[in-house]
């Protein structure tokens, strides 16, 4: 079975710093999604980035990038220039076709002023 | 723009009784639906999925059920709950399997 790991229960970052949260998965498959998702304390779960394993070009949204290295199934999220509103949980999860999709146990990111 | 709809929003009830909670999506058709649960600083495990109406499958094998009567709603249900049944409920769709999937606001529910 797939498992998502991130080791970092928590991170913490000074506002306006760059930061990098870990994610590392397990899985036989070639062609899968790996995704980066937010949940603030309102709880609502919010899309950051979107990876596709079969693209070598990593994701970037924004203030948002990934650093996917497939060989080594790992997959982390880099926020820079850190804000106050990044505050929350950070999941990173696996899927292929909607029939795995699987979250890791999330970190939570603290900003400081 | 599409939206999708959980509620109620807060739910208390007592061990032994039954359990619907709703979820409905506007501004697409056909949408995969997932049901999660997320136990209190843990991350979301999915307990059903539907790819079309009256199509469900199981994820984790539970007291729980999933129902599909409408293309747009997808409804979780307990004939009696349990005290571990308490937990943030998410309901969420994608376009297609495989896709990125969107989130409703959930639905707190405290099993006393």
């Amino acid at each position: 079975a797939q498992t998502v790991t991130q080791s970092q229960p928590e991170m913490s970052v000074q506002e306006a710093e760059t930061v990098t949260l870990s994610c590392t998965y397990d899985t036989s498959e070639s062609d899968y999604y790996l995704f980066w998702y937010k949940q603030p304390p309102s709880r609502q779960m919010i899309l950051v980035i979107r990876q596709e394993a079969y693209k070598q070009q990593n994701a970037t949204e924004n203030r948002f990038s990934v650093n996917f290295q497939k060989a080594a199934k790992s997959f982390s999220l880099k926020i820079s220039d850190s804000q106050l509103g990044d505050a929350a949980m950070y999941f990173c999860a696996y899927d292929r076709y909607g029939q795995n999709f699987v979250f890791g146990p999330g970190t939570r990111l603290s900003v400081l002023p | 723009s599409q939206t999708i709809h959980q509620w109620p929003a807060t739910l208390v009830q007592p061990v032994g009784s039954p359990l619907s909670l709703e979820c409905t999506v506007e501004g697409t058709s056909n949408p995969n639906l997932y049901w999660y649960r997320q136990a209190a600083g843990r991350g979301l495990q999915l307990l059903f999925y539907s790819v079309g109406i009256g199509q469900i499958s199981s994820e984790v094998p539970q007291n729980l059920s999933a129902s599909r009567p409408q293309d747009r709603q997808f409804i979780l249900s307990s004939k009696k709950l349990l005290l571990s049944d308490s937990g943030f409920y998410l309901c969420a769709w994608s376009s297609d399997l495989g896709e990125t999937q969107y989130f409703g606001p959930g639905t707190r529910l405290l099993v006393l």
